[in-house]
């Protein structure tokens, strides 16, 4: 069965480096997303991408957050200059189509700030 | 208010019986969407729904548009069903993206 594939599944930073986290997409999937969790609180939404373009983001998706699709196959989170509130898992999820498919998740990056 | 609640927070349940999980939202929707959430944190989708009731083995989602209600149950349940749900929609006025739930921690003892 296709599925969404995250790298790494943990990673470590320093306050204020940057981090890039990649996910590789169902093949035929237009939607991409990238949600967080932080540890005991609910999934939160970060940014949505179609079309090469970001379709919408979050007020916590602010300018140290950003998106790309480099090839036809990664859609990366770069995040610049991380602090200890970025602490999280981060999801990718990938859609068909829009909202009205289902919504196919990554196994999670969990990233630790120190 | 959250957008989306879901009760119980906590749930325990003995091995055989019988589980619901209930999900409501203040907003309108195009879909509503059953998660789970293991404890290593991956999430798998368990349904989809923008009507009526869906079954896939011995879990059955149902949902009244009407009433902005879902619920989730689980029959026979297993330990290893012991997991994170997570219910959340797809808003019909904010693009394709999902708003989640608090989720609900099942436990099923043997």
């Amino acid at each position: 069965e296709p599925e969404v594939t995250q790298t790494p599944s943990h990673q470590v930073t320093q306050m204020g480096q940057e981090v890039i986290l990649r996910c590789v997409p169902i093949s035929n999937h237009l939607y991409f997303y990238w949600y967080r969790q932080i540890l005991g609180q609910k999934v939160e939404f970060l940014v949505s991408f179609y079309n090469n373009e970001i379709s919408e983001k979050s007020e916590i998706f602010d300018d140290q957050f950003s998106v790309e699709r480099p090839d036809g196959s990664n859609f990366t989170l770069k995040i610049r200059s991380t602090k200890l509130e970025d602490s999280a898992m981060y999801f990718c999820a990938s859609r068909i189509q829009g909202a009205s498919t289902e919504a196919f998740f990554g196994q999670g990056t969990r990233l630790t700030v120190v | 208010k959250n957008e989306v609640e879901q009760s119980p927070q906590n749930l325990t349940a003995q091995e055989g019986e019988f589980i619901t999980i209930n999900c409501s939202y203040s907003v309108g929707i195009s879909a509503l969407h059953w998660l789970q959430q293991h404890p290593g944190g991956g999430i798998v989708s368990l349904f989809m729904l923008s009507s009526g009731k869906k079954k896939h083995g011995r879990l059955i989602a149902t949902i009244n548009i009407q009433e902005k209600h879902s619920s989730l149950h689980i029959t026979a349940s297993h330990p290893r069903d012991s997991a994170v749900y997570i219910c959340a929609v797809s808003r019909e006025t904010s693009g394709s993206r999902l708003t989640f739930g608090e989720g609900t921690q099942l436990t099923v003892n043997p």
